[in-house]
């Protein structure tokens, strides 16, 4: 597809179990965004990997939360040791490379709804 | 800590109404979006504004970003069921998404 590719969709798991959240964004988008949106909260920013540079890990919530991007293309978002306060809608987005002057436009996915038992 | 306030938080009308909705900061952003996201789905980019006091046109839906860089508004004429949706502004430096600073949206349905 052309757009930012999500799975799964939902995922129910029980507390204290990891999950893994994949994302394929855009071809030809090397910039690649985490997002977490809760219920009566606004996004919150996790993690931004941009090409081959370091990412920006600086919203991830605790050590449980890990990302990782492949090839500089597909994402994983790991959740070790999940907790009832991590049930969420987690959202991938992904922007092309250059970047002017102008914040450019970011391409959601269409998510992972997280349920933790 | 920059914050961005929507308001209102919840908007029930019927087609055909105009509303406006506002995004308020004590923050100045060198940018500011507007992103519209439906039910199962991810926020869609309507617009971006850049330049204080800007107005853009988008079909039936007017943005305003005010002249100090703080505030925006999105106006709508004569809504329609297809409007219906999360409003999301989210406010950025320059060339930096990372940095967005998003507000809580403003649910808005409208009523056939």
């Amino acid at each position: 597809g052309a757009g930012v590719s999500q799975s799964p969709s939902n995922k129910v798991t029980e507390k204290g179990k990891d999950v893994e959240l994949r994302c394929d964004p855009i071809s030809g988008h090397t910039a690649l965004y985490w997002y977490r949106q809760s219920l009566g909260q606004g996004l919150e920013f996790l993690i931004y990997f941009q090409g081959n540079s370091a990412p920006d890990k600086s919203g991830l919530p605790s050590d449980r939360f890990s990302a990782e991007r492949t090839g500089g293309s597909v994402s994983t978002l790991t959740i070790q040791r999940t907790q009832q306060e991590d049930s969420a809608v987690y959202l991938c987005a992904s922007s092309p490379r250059h970047q002017t002057l102008t914040p450019g436009e970011l391409f959601f996915g269409e998510g992972s709804r997280l349920t933790v038992l | 800590t920059q914050l961005l306030e929507q308001s209102p938080q919840f908007l029930s009308i019927q087609e055909g109404e105009n509303l406006t909705v506002y995004c308020n900061s004590s923050s100045v952003f060198s940018s500011l979006q507007w992103y519209r996201q439906e039910p199962g789905e991810g926020p869609v980019l309507l617009v971006t504004v850049v330049t204080g006091g800007e107005v853009k046109k988008l079909k039936r839906l007017t943005f305003q970003f005010g002249d100090a860089r703080k505030d925006s508004s999105l106006h709508i004429t004569a809504a329609q069921p297809g409007d219906t949706g999360l409003y999301l502004c989210a406010g950025g430096g320059a060339g930096n998404n990372r940095k967005l600073i998003w507000g809580l949206g403003t649910s808005l349905a409208v009523n056939p």
